[in-house]
């Protein structure tokens, strides 16, 4: 079973809509959560830390269940220019001054006018 | 904003041969980090270096090595290049006293062994 699981998607929705990912870590001991953005043939980027409490961004909520071992990203009032992947990292533990972070394969979204 | 480079974006390689894949980073972080990404797969650790002189390996460190000799500067080598190295090379970086998980990545080198 992999560390992180995401779903690939693609998922495609139309300009407005609001849409989830959700995105399922196996190792309980996992200490910090983040979601990444990777445009078409880009480098990731950071898009938002996860934290126990949840974490709003604009049109971004980010929520952590550790019962259930997953964290979620919706986006309300989709954009076109939030077609991207969206990766799903995980901190398993933190070692010394290194934090090792796990990546989800990601999940493709794609708005359409 | 952090900047950091890789040296080529696309390159294309005989099996075999010695690749060197070079990053630098200009804004004076410690911690550096070699990444691959294939299709369904996420990025996978190579190695990372968490001083200069210092290296540690990742998840898939086999047929690779690095080499930081400058605080700025952290090279990935395939000592003798196989087909199943074919891939999205990603340089990253980050900061001792930044937030944890936050990385700073290059734009990619796509390597392709014939």
């Amino acid at each position: 079973r992999k560390e992180v699981e995401q779903d690939p998607g693609p998922f495609n929705v139309p300009e407005g809509a609001t849409v989830a990912f959700n995105c399922t870590y196996s190792n309980s001991a996992s200490q910090s959560f983040f979601w990444y953005r990777q445009d078409c043939r880009k480098e990731p980027k950071l898009l938002m830390s996860v934290y126990s409490s949840g974490n709003e961004d604009g049109r971004f909520t980010a929520q952590l269940n550790r019962a259930s071992q997953y964290i979620s990203l919706l986006i309300r009032d989709s954009k076109l220019s939030d077609s991207a992947t969206y990766l799903c990292v995980v901190t398993p533990m933190f070692s010394g001054g290194y934090n090792k972070l796990i990546f989800g394969a990601g999940t493709r979204l794609a708005v359409h006018p | 904003d952090v900047k950091v480079t890789q040296s080529s974006r696309y390159l294309v390689k005989r099996t075999g041969e010695k690749v060197f894949l070079e990053c630098v980073q200009d804004m004076d972080h410690e911690n550096m980090f070699w990444y691959r990404q294939d299709p369904g797969l996420g990025l996978r650790l190579i190695y990372f270096s968490y001083d200069v002189k210092m290296k540690e390996k990742g998840d898939i460190p086999e047929g690779y090595s690095v080499s930081r000799e400058k605080k700025e500067r952290f090279s990935l080598i395939l000592e003798s290049a196989s087909t199943n190295q074919t891939s999205m090379y990603l340089c990253a970086s980050s900061s001792e006293q930044g937030s944890i998980g936050k990385l700073f990545f290059g734009s990619g080198t796509q390597l392709s062994v014939l």
